[in-house]
């Protein structure tokens, strides 16, 4: 059984297209994240919920707007894509306790072409 | 804020030497620390962790020591095999209203045959 998931694997759209990246996990964990993994292999975190609710925002553009329908999905919609958004996306989650680990999905290559 | 440094790569090897790959952090608290291993068109898996200083993480023959007084966390394996190749992050979990992982900028390892 998949732990995290993420859909698509792969996604390759045009400039100014709107796309969306779902993911699911059934690990029951409170806490999941969106990352972005550029070409040089830098991760850097994007957004963080906790139990639907925004808890970290790191900057991100407010081209891109995470939605959490429920504790266990947290779904990535980006506007207007520019080039610049491609990148692999990464949904992670962690259970709602301190120092604990995350675990990674398997990523969604955006290319923006 | 908290932060993490490892070596920057690539480091290339052959195969059963040592290996060190280096990671220093910055923190105000006592966070727990982590190596995660990416494979090629992976997503990121946990190698090991430490939750407390002087702890030592350990898995499939990578070691890892949590030094508090040198802020490190260097990650070391007696005998690398070509299926070690991969990027490694060496990361640290921070937590105030909610957990947040952060990432070093990875270091690429290849292993010659």
């Amino acid at each position: 059984d998949t732990a995290v998931s993420q859909t698509p694997k792969y996604l390759v759209t045009q400039m100014g297209n709107d796309k969306s990246i779902k993911c699911e996990q059934n690990l029951g964990h409170d806490t999941m994240y969106w990352y972005k993994q550029d070409s040089k292999k830098f991760l850097k975190i994007m957004f963080s919920y906790n139990n639907k609710e925004l808890i970290i925002n790191e900057t991100v553009p407010n081209r891109f707007s995470p939605k959490s329908p429920d504790k266990a999905h947290l779904n990535l919609h980006i506007n207007s894509l520019e080039l610049g958004d491609s990148a692999v996306y990464f949904c992670a989650s962690s259970p709602d306790r301190p120092n604990t680990e995350a675990f990674f999905g398997q990523g969604t290559r955006l290319t923006v072409v | 804020g908290n932060s993490v440094t490892q070596m920057e790569g690539p480091v290339t090897l052959s195969e059963e030497a040592f290996l060190t790959i280096n990671c220093t952090y910055t923190a105000t608290g006592y966070p727990s620390l982590f190596w995660y291993v990416q494979y090629p068109g992976e997503g990121l898996q946990l190698l090991l962790k430490a939750t407390k200083a002087d702890d030592k993480g350990s898995n499939k023959g990578f070691e890892a020591t949590y030094r508090k007084e040198t802020t490190s966390f260097h990650l070391e394996k007696g005998s690398v095999q070509v299926s070690d190749s991969a990027v490694y992050f060496c990361a640290l979990s921070e937590w105030s209203s909610a957990s947040k992982i952060i990432f070093g900028s990875g270091t690429r390892l290849s292993i010659r045959p």
